[in-house]
């Protein structure tokens, strides 16, 4: 059974730094990419960041240059670095598998929360 | 960016309605488009991939069509289980942008 597990999210200050984890498992990680999407409270949902299984990186303009989308295959796990965070940045963030290149998001893990407030 | 524009916003509907969504593309993205359907509290879940290709699973009454910049995603007869918000997305480019999203609600 394919399983994508959020962790690491949690309340920081404006100006500071975190890093979200999403562990994989039932598939084989290295073969997939994968992207992070965000959810602000109430709102829609935002592409965040994308990295091939070739470690081949695309970001959203909104954290180009904050953010650092990475991944570890012998992990099996995904990766956030998120620093310079904004009260904007406050949403649940999702992890999630593509299939292919072109394709839709075939699984999302559950989501953890980040918020940004002093 | 490739921007993405649902219509309507909201749509209210009673079960066994039949209902539409309309998704429109700022440019052309051929057929690379998915649709979601996300319920409270939960992460989305992929319903249509590549605009009309159903995703194993789905119930048959959910159905995509359109291509270069418009698009529509159908439920044939509403059921209380689709009573949720739902989502188109662009995949032309890497820049995966989602439309504003559609909550269908009871009327």
């Amino acid at each position: 059974e394919v399983q994508l597990v959020e962790s690491g999210g949690g309340l920081v200050q404006p100006g500071g730094s975190l890093r979200l984890s999403c562990a994989a498992s039932g598939f084989t990680f290295s073969s997939y990419e994968m992207s992070w999407v965000r959810q602000a409270p109430g709102k829609g949902l935002e592409w965040v960041s994308y990295i091939s299984s070739g470690y081949n990186t695309y970001y959203a303009d909104s954290v180009k240059g904050r953010f650092t989308i990475s991944r570890d295959n012998a992990e099996n796990s995904l990766y956030l670095q998120m620093n310079s965070l904004r009260a904007e940045d406050t949403a649940v963030y999702y992890c999630a598998r593509l299939p292919t290149t072109f394709a839709g998001f075939d699984y999302w893990g559950q989501g953890t929360l980040v918020t940004v407030s002093s | 960016d490739i921007q993405m524009t649902q219509s309507p916003s909201t749509l209210s509907a009673s079960v066994g309605d039949r209902v539409t969504i309309t998704c429109r593309a700022s440019q052309s993205i051929s057929s690379w488009l998915a649709w979601y359907q996300q319920k409270p509290g939960k992460a989305p879940k992929l319903l249509i991939y590549k605009a009309s290709s159903l995703e194993s699973g789905v119930p048959s009454r959910f159905s995509g069509s359109g291509s270069g910049t418009e698009f529509t995603l159908t439920i044939s007869s509403l059921q209380p289980d689709d009573f949720a918000t739902y989502y188109c997305q662009q995949y032309m480019s890497y820049s995966r942008t989602f439309g504003q999203g559609t909550k269908v609600e009871i009327k």
